[in-house]
């Protein structure tokens, strides 16, 4: 059974940095697309943007410049930093699984953790 | 990016109903859509992907349609786990976005 279970600070202070981990189990990281998903408050869901196992990423460009991802095999995590953080950046964090679907780009995504809260707030 | 418009934003419906959700995107995504479903303070579970291939494990009461530009959520048969909130997602170029959630209430 596939599980994936972000953590990480739930408060960060504005200007600062986001960083939140997932932990894959039931899963390899390799050869797979995993994400990050955001609902911000208020609003619906939006991509942040995807690594896949050999370290390669996408991001959303709306987040341009402030996002960067990182993979670990070797201990099933893969990792986000959002830079710059202000209040605009609360939100629910959900790290997910891309479905490997020929042609995809970004999703289908099959498999996600319960999602983490974190509010930007001094 | 591309928009995603789903309607209705709200649908209220009876156990036994058939209902009908639809998404519409703002530029053509080929069979890049996928539907999924979300219930209070859960993430969201993929139920329908390609716009018509039944996710592993999910009832065959839901079924999706559609190619292009304008694609259909159809639940037959509601069951009471049903009611939630279905969002559509367009997987064809980035980045994906997603539509704002139709919220199926009894």
């Amino acid at each position: 059974q596939v599980q994936l279970q972000e953590s990480g600070p739930g408060l960060v202070k504005p200007s600062e940095t986001l960083s939140l981990t997932c932990s894959v189990s039931g899963d390899s990281i390799s050869s797979n697309y995993w994400s990050w998903i955001r609902v911000p408050a208020g609003k619906g869901l939006e991509w942040i943007g995807r690594i896949y196992s050999t370290g390669s990423a996408n991001y959303n460009p709306s987040l341009r410049g402030r996002v960067t991802m990182s993979v670990d095999a070797s201990t099933k995590q893969f990792s986000l930093k959002l830079t710059s953080v202000t209040a605009a950046d609360t939100a629910m964090y959900y790290c997910a699984k891309d479905l490997p679907y020929s042609g995809s780009f970004g999703g289908p995504f099959v498999y996600w953790g319960q999602g983490m809260l974190v509010t930007v707030s001094s | 990016d591309i928009q995603m418009t789903q309607s209705p934003s709200s649908l209220s419906a009876s156990i036994g109903d058939r209902v009908t959700i639809t998404c519409r995107t703002s530029q053509y995504v080929s069979r890049f859509l996928n539907w999924y479903q979300q219930k209070s303070g859960k993430a969201p579970n993929l139920l329908i992907y390609g716009a018509s291939s039944l996710q592993s494990g999910v009832p065959p009461r839901f079924s999706g349609s559609g190619f292009g530009t304008d694609f259909t959520l159809t639940i037959t048969s509601l069951q009471p786990e049903d009611f939630a909130t279905y969002y559509c997602q367009q997987s064809y170029t980035s980045p994906p976005t997603f539509g704002q959630g139709t919220k199926l209430e009894v």
